[in-house]
């Protein structure tokens, strides 16, 4: 099973400034990997998928990179609606499919 | 528009089973494997399984194989996913996920809205 580690566990950053989210996998995942953003009380939202391809609708703060073991979730200027908790998924190796312990956003 | 729409919230005595249901709108039923996904309070979400639709064939966790049976109604666009011998691990909110916009990988840009199963003696 590839276990998916995220760091940090939390991050504090002001409004308007960039956000840098880190995931890594235990063995390479190629570029299939996943990035969601969660709300209290919400089913995660898709960002990215294929490791740097942004879902429809997503906003082009949001961008995704990186291959094999290490990945990198970037937002631009964060924005209020911004913070949440994100996870990272493989999909490149499965069953099983598995998910990052998440790192949460929150504003400094 | 793409919607899966779940049953609603349960509570189980340790040992018992649940089963939850999950309909999809449109033509989306029989165009994708719909998975099984849960998350415990405070936790990352855990991949359970996959239905084909079309099939009948699932994919299970390694974890859950014995415990979980997924099951599809095509008559009424519905899939089904049952857990037995519940304990209080098992507590968690349950979402089925399908990929549409990268319908290749397991990406899943629609979700059911949960249903929190809570496991309570």
């Amino acid at each position: 099973e590839i276990v998916m580690t995220q760091s940090p566990a939390t991050l504090s950053v002001s409004p308007g400034e960039r956000a840098t989210l880190s995931c890594r996998a235990s063995q390479s995942v190629s570029s299939n990997l996943a990035w969601f953003q969660q709300k209290p009380g919400q089913a995660p939202r898709l960002l990215i998928y294929g490791a740097s391809t942004r879902a429809t609708g997503i906003p082009a703060r949001f961008s995704g990179s990186g291959s094999g073991t290490e990945f990198t979730l970037t937002i631009s200027s964060l924005q209020s609606e911004d913070f949440a908790v994100y996870y990272c998924q493989q999909y490149n190796n499965w069953p099983p499919i598995t998910f990052g312990q998440g790192t949460r956003l929150d504003i400094k | 528009q793409a919607q899966l729409v779940q049953s609603g919230a349960e509570v189980k005595k340790p040992g018992a089973s649940v089963k939850v249901s999950c309909k999809a709108s449109g033509d989306i039923f029989t165009g994708h494997h719909i998975h099984w996904v849960r998350q415990a309070p405070g936790q990352g979400p855990e991949w359970m399984g996959k239905i084909d639709p079309n099939s009948g064939g699932t994919m299970s966790a390694q974890k859950f194989q014995g415990r979980v049976t997924m099951t599809r109604d095509t008559s009424i666009s519905t899939t089904y996913m049952e857990l037995s011998k519940l304990s209080s691990d098992d507590t968690a909110v349950y979402y089925c996920a399908i990929s549409i916009e990268a319908a290749a990988f397991p990406s899943y840009d629609y979700w059911g809205q949960g249903v929190l199963i809570t496991v309570s003696s």
